[in-house]
Parts: structure tokens; C-alpha cells; sequence
């Protein structure tokens, strides 16, 4: 199962906004709208943030905004907050597995 | 509350078995579709295991394949992996999820994770 690629890590100030993008291909992001996206602190199980692309759980922040174009997903995160300083995975079916499979994951830091 | 609450992980030698078991509450377990997923150390996320609500329809990662296998018991609101053959690269945190939207590959809630080590 091939994951997908994400960055390794991604910084900025509190307050601004970042991108975490998620690069597949036609199989997997690109060939269907279930891309996922979850937060995840050390030590700590993951949180869904993003669902089929751009949904959002309810509860979930406004801040926290998800999109695609072509092969590549993105999740936004705008406002930056300390507590945003975390680990970030996107997921994705893939055609290839017939299974959803992960991103190599994103390390935010808020500078 | 929704929770889910993992048990069963452990030391084990490879070539060794292990049974892990995932108990929710606070949700309508029967017509759940639930999923195991692991995180080796340091590292990132996998997809191990699909188990439909009423158990008709189990899928595994090819990694797992022939080696584990989930099942559920919805009267006791539990789901288990049995995991057979272990190798040193099953050494991981296990989750169990729910489905949040069934066929998307979405997941919540998530378990606390229980840590299966395999090492002699």
C-alpha cells in the first residue's frame, strides 16, 4: 500500500493561515471524493477533522477547511492557534488496494 | 458519551498470537461499522481491518491478510482481532475506529490504542 505524500513539516505565526497538502494520484486522491483528514497529539489517538474532501464533524473548528484539486488534497488551517501543534494525516481510498490508505503525515509548529 | 476502549495488547514473541478485544458504549454498536487501524512507533498510520455491522463483510490489509482476523460481537458491544504469526513488524498502538460515514474512509471515534510488541 503506497501512502500518500504530504509535506513533513509545516510552520507558521499564530494567526496565519497554512496548507498541508496531500499528493496521490488518479487511483486514490484524484479518482474520488473521500479524502479524509485527521489531527493527532503525541501519545494521543487521532481526531477526524475533514471528511469527503471538505465536510466537517460538527464540533469540529471553522478553521479547519479541507479541498482538492487533481491529484492533490489540501487541509487549511486558518487563525493559527498554539493548540494547532500537532501531527496532521490525510487518507484516501485507492482503487489500486481497493482500500483506504494513509499520508506519511504533517508536523505543525506554531512559531 | 461515545467511547471505545481497547484491551488485549501486550509482549509477545514472534510467531505468537494475541487477542485484542474493543469495547463502545454510548453508541448503537449494531449498526456500527467498525475498523482496526495500528501506528508502529514513531511512525504513521495503517488501515488493518473492516468488520460490517452485522459481520457479512470483513476486509484486511494485504500486510494482515491470512494472518488475523476481526470479528464482533454485538451483544456484547465488542469487536476483536485475532492476530496469528506475529512479526516483529506488527509492533504497534492498535486502534479501533468507527466508520463515521460508512464507505468513505472516515473515522470517529477513535480508542485510547492498546500497544502490541512483538519481540523476542
Amino acid at each position: 500500500q503506497s501512502a500518500l505524500t504530504q509535506p513533513a513539516s509545516v510552520s507558521g505565526s499564530p494567526g496565519q493561515s497554512i496548507t498541508i497538502s496531500c499528493a496521490g494520484t488518479s487511483s486514490d486522491v484524484g479518482g474520488y471524493n473521500y479524502v479524509s483528514w485527521y489531527q493527532q497529539y503525541p501519545g494521543k489517538a487521532p481526531k477526524l477533522l475533514i471528511y469527503d474532501v471538505s465536510s466537517r464533524p460538527s464540533g469540529v473548528s471553522d478553521r479547519f477547511s479541507g479541498s482538492k484539486s487533481g491529484n492533490t488534497a489540501s487541509l487549511t488551517i486558518s487563525g493559527l492557534q498554539a493548540e494547532d501543534e500537532a501531527e496532521y494525516y490525510c487518507n484516501s481510498y485507492s482503487s489500486r488496494s481497493t482500500h483506504y490508505v494513509f499520508g506519511t503525515g504533517t508536523e505543525v509548529t506554531v512559531l | 458519551q461515545v467511547q471505545l476502549v481497547e484491551s488485549g495488547g501486550g509482549l509477545v514473541k514472534p510467531g505468537g498470537s494475541l487477542r485484542l478485544s474493543c469495547v463502545a458504549s454510548g453508541l448503537t454498536f449494531s449498526d456500527s461499522y467498525m475498523n482496526w487501524l495500528r501506528q508502529a512507533p514513531g511512525k504513521g498510520l495503517e488501515w488493518v481491518s473492516y468488520i460490517s455491522s452485522t459481520g457479512s463483510n470483513i476486509y484486511y490489509a494485504d500486510s494482515v491478510k491470512g494472518r488475523f482476523t476481526v470479528s464482533r460481537d454485538n451483544a456484547k458491544n465488542s469487536l476483536y482481532l485475532e492476530m496469528n504469526s506475529l512479526r516483529a513488524e506488527d509492533t504497534a498502538v492498535y486502534y479501533c475506529a468507527r466508520d463515521w460515514r460508512h464507505g468513505s474512509g472516515s473515522y470517529s471515534p477513535w480508542g485510547q490504542g492498546t500497544l502490541v510488541n512483538v519481540s523476542s
